[in-house]
């Protein structure tokens, strides 16, 4: 079974660019979550899809971030116009069921985003 | 989310057990505890998860005290492959505080030869 899948691996784009990262979760897991790692930083929770629905965007930075899951599947989280602080590496993980007895998230390699 | 405290760095030898302790003073009752590893530049990977006492896997063992304010995570004999960060991650399975999983710095565990 393929794990969690994220693309590109790595993007170098110029300040005030868009870049749009794009995530695959495992088959039949509903939950989607995106994280990010900036320079130095602990990961950091963004935001949380069950299905389509954004369940909770309560760690979004600010509105430059953009996140979507059309029809409950893959995810794009899409920043515009992208700052030198956005830099860093943007994890996606997904997850079965909150309620199943083993509710781990899969991360995916994560994608480095790189705002110079 | 309850706050977590982990020793930043360990090192150790092949072959050796590892130990690594996390405190958790103000784990709450509906709160279970989680561990993580991550190798370089690849995202994190969940190893263990328990409520109380003692949990087994065939990659670790997860110890928790009766007061549960702390935990234990036992990587028996372990191998170069297992340089990592390691995470503890404490919140409740049942809420949406889980789901967002707060990680903290995590302990760097160095394997040497």
């Amino acid at each position: 079974e393929a794990g969690v899948t994220q693309f590109p691996s790595h993007s170098v784009i110029e300040k005030g660019q868009t870049v749009t990262l794009r995530c695959d979760p495992i088959s039949g897991h509903d939950n989607l979550y995106w994280y990010r790692r900036v320079m130095g930083k602990e990961i950091k929770f963004l935001l949380h899809f069950v299905k389509e629905s954004k369940q909770d965007e309560s760690g979004m930075p600010n509105n430059r971030f953009l996140a979507e899951r059309t029809g409950g599947t893959y995810s794009t989280l899409k920043v515009q116009p992208a700052e030198l602080e956005d830099s860093g590496v943007y994890f996606c993980a997904s997850s079965l069921e909150r309620a199943a007895q083993n509710d781990e998230q899969y991360f995916g390699p994560g994608t480095r985003l790189t705002v110079t | 989310l309850a706050k977590t405290t982990q020793p930043i760095s360990m090192d150790s030898y092949e072959g050796q057990e590892v130990n690594i302790t996390c405190s958790h003073n103000n784990i709450a009752t509906n709160d279970y505890i989680t561990w993580y590893q991550q190798f370089p530049s690849q995202g994190p990977r969940f190893i263990i998860q328990g409520y109380k006492t003692k949990v087994t896997n065939e990659v670790a063992s997860l110890f928790i005290p009766a007061d549960r304010k702390s935990s234990t995570l036992s990587l028996p004999r372990v191998s170069l492959s297992d340089t990592a960060v390691y995470y503890c991650l404490v919140g409740d399975r049942f809420s949406g505080g889980y789901n967002k999983l707060i990680f903290g710095a995590g302990t760097r565990l160095a394997v040497h030869p």
